[in-house]
């Protein structure tokens, strides 16, 4: 499966953007990249995914670069809700292995501070 | 809507003994997964099943065992319990890759197993 690298951890100032970065040089053609969040004493969350073009939802907005090897989730403006572990993992939709399923790294733990 | 429930949310079990981890999910998906979260680490997956009838080995399969004999519940079996398998335990489903929906993995909230 192709890694990713993230860092280990981030910090922000409550209501600033932030902008978590996600290295994956050896990305896939059929490589979909996904973003998941786990908060305190949860299960992971989805947060957005993309292949090729930016995407936004209502909860963040990805940039993915346009060779592909980097993408950046965007949060907006960061409340003290959004302090979690954030997963950029990607699914290689083109192959049926392990089910699809999602490869979790360690992840970058976001500290939100007031 | 439910989403996916896991039964029970916390267990304590001695050396040897044997459980059974429960997921439910009411969302028609294909596939669900189990996967296990060790301190400071990320998610490993231990089986998953790509439909009712069907399951498979993930990356840590050794000391457990699965069925799913409906589609909406995907079990987890412990035959004797080892402190190694002390962790959280999360359950996970989706829509099978290929639908028209999104694929996105919705997860349980979490079994705390403390083996001892």
């Amino acid at each position: 499966d192709a890694k990713t690298t993230q860092p280990n951890s981030m910090e922000s100032n409550e209501e600033e953007p932030v902008h978590l970065p996600c290295n994956h040089s050896t990305i896939s053609g059929t490589d979909y990249i996904h973003w998941y969040r786990q908060l305190p004493s949860q299960g992971p969350e989805y947060v957005i995914h993309g292949l090729t073009s930016n995407v936004n939802n209502r909860m963040a907005s990805l940039a993915i670069a346009e060779d592909r090897k980097s993408s950046t989730l965007i949060l907006h403006r960061a409340t003290l809700r959004d302090a979690a572990v954030y997963y950029c993992i990607l699914r290689d939709e083109g192959l049926s292995n392990s089910g699809y399923a999602l490869n979790f790294g360690k992840g970058t733990s976001l500290l939100v501070t007031p | 809507n439910a989403g996916v429930t896991q039964t029970p949310k916390f267990r304590v079990l001695k050396t040897g003994q044997s459980m059974t981890l429960l997921c439910a999910q009411d969302m028609n998906h294909e596939y669900m997964y189990w996967y296990r979260q060790d301190p400071g680490m990320g998610l490993r997956l231990i089986h998953y099943s790509v439909g009712e009838g069907t399951t498979a080995k993930g990356e840590v399969p050794d000391g457990y065992n699965v069925s799913r004999l409906k589609k909406q519940n995907f079990l987890l079996g412990l035959e004797s319990a080892a402190p190694s398998q002390t962790s959280v335990y999360f359950c996970a489903s989706s829509l099978a890759v290929g639908h028209l929906m999104n694929t996105e993995a919705f997860f349980g909230q979490g079994t705390r197993l403390t083996v001892v």
